[in-house]
């Protein structure tokens, strides 16, 4: 079965640039999403289709897919985008996520 | 607004049965993909499987999930269902719906059911 793979934390500083990666087998021929999760909430849909942003999500949150992996990209980071982010893609007709990157903001 | 309102917690015993429900409204049932997500204790997300709304061939699980659980929906009260015919320990976990225009991503996703499984 189709395998995502995630690093378990980044550690970013406020302010700075935060990217957090996704790899899988020919993933850039697919379409990532990206979920934001905080303790105790369920998951916000941040990125879709590579690149495109949901209504409500701030600009400095962008996304990027190509060959065999899919980035997310956090610029001027807030200690509000402290959570765990989880990629998803569309393979053989099921739905898989990635294991999640805990994001710190230190 | 799109809400996606699930049911209560619940606690059960090995071997029993269960169906946990999330009711959409505030956006078309039928036109939207609604799937199920698993989350373990401390642990990550999981995709079960997903269902088109009035098109009952349309339902797609993972390999994980195949054949331990059923997902349905009924258009009539905009609701989506997932059960087991026989839980064990090893399903307790949060279980989220969601739902997505297309259904390689979802956009709205309900509060969590908690499922609690022990002797």
């Amino acid at each position: 079965s189709y395998e995502l793979t995630q690093p378990p934390s980044v550690s970013v500083s406020p302010g700075q640039t935060a990217s957090i990666t996704c790899s899988g087998d020919k993933l850039g021929d697919k379409y990532a999403c990206w979920y934001q999760q905080k303790p105790g909430q369920s998951p916000v849909l941040v990125i879709y289709q590579d690149t495109k942003r949901p209504s409500g999500i701030p600009e400095r949150f962008s996304g990027s897919n190509s060959g065999n992996t899919a980035t997310l990209t956090i610029r001027g980071t807030q200690a509000m985008d402290e959570a765990d982010y989880y990629c998803q893609a569309w393979d053989s007709s099921t739905g898989v996520f990635g294991g999640g990157t805990k994001v710190t903001v230190l | 607004e799109v809400q996606l309102v699930q049911s209560g917690a619940e606690v059960k015993k090995p071997g029993e049965s269960l169906k946990i429900s999330c009711k959409g409204s505030g956006y078309s049932f039928t036109n939207f993909w609604i799937g199920w997500v698993r989350q373990m204790p401390g642990k990550g997300l999981e995709w079960m499987g997903i269902v088109y709304p009035g098109d009952s061939d349309s339902s797609r699980y993972s390999p994980s999930f195949q054949g331990q659980v059923t997902i349905s929906a009924d258009e009539s009260i905009s609701t989506a269902y997932l059960q087991w015919s026989s839980l064990k320990a090893s399903d307790t976990a949060m279980y989220y719906c969601a739902v997505g225009a297309r259904r390689d991503y979802f956009d709205y996703w309900g509060q969590g059911t908690l499922v609690t499984v022990s002797s």
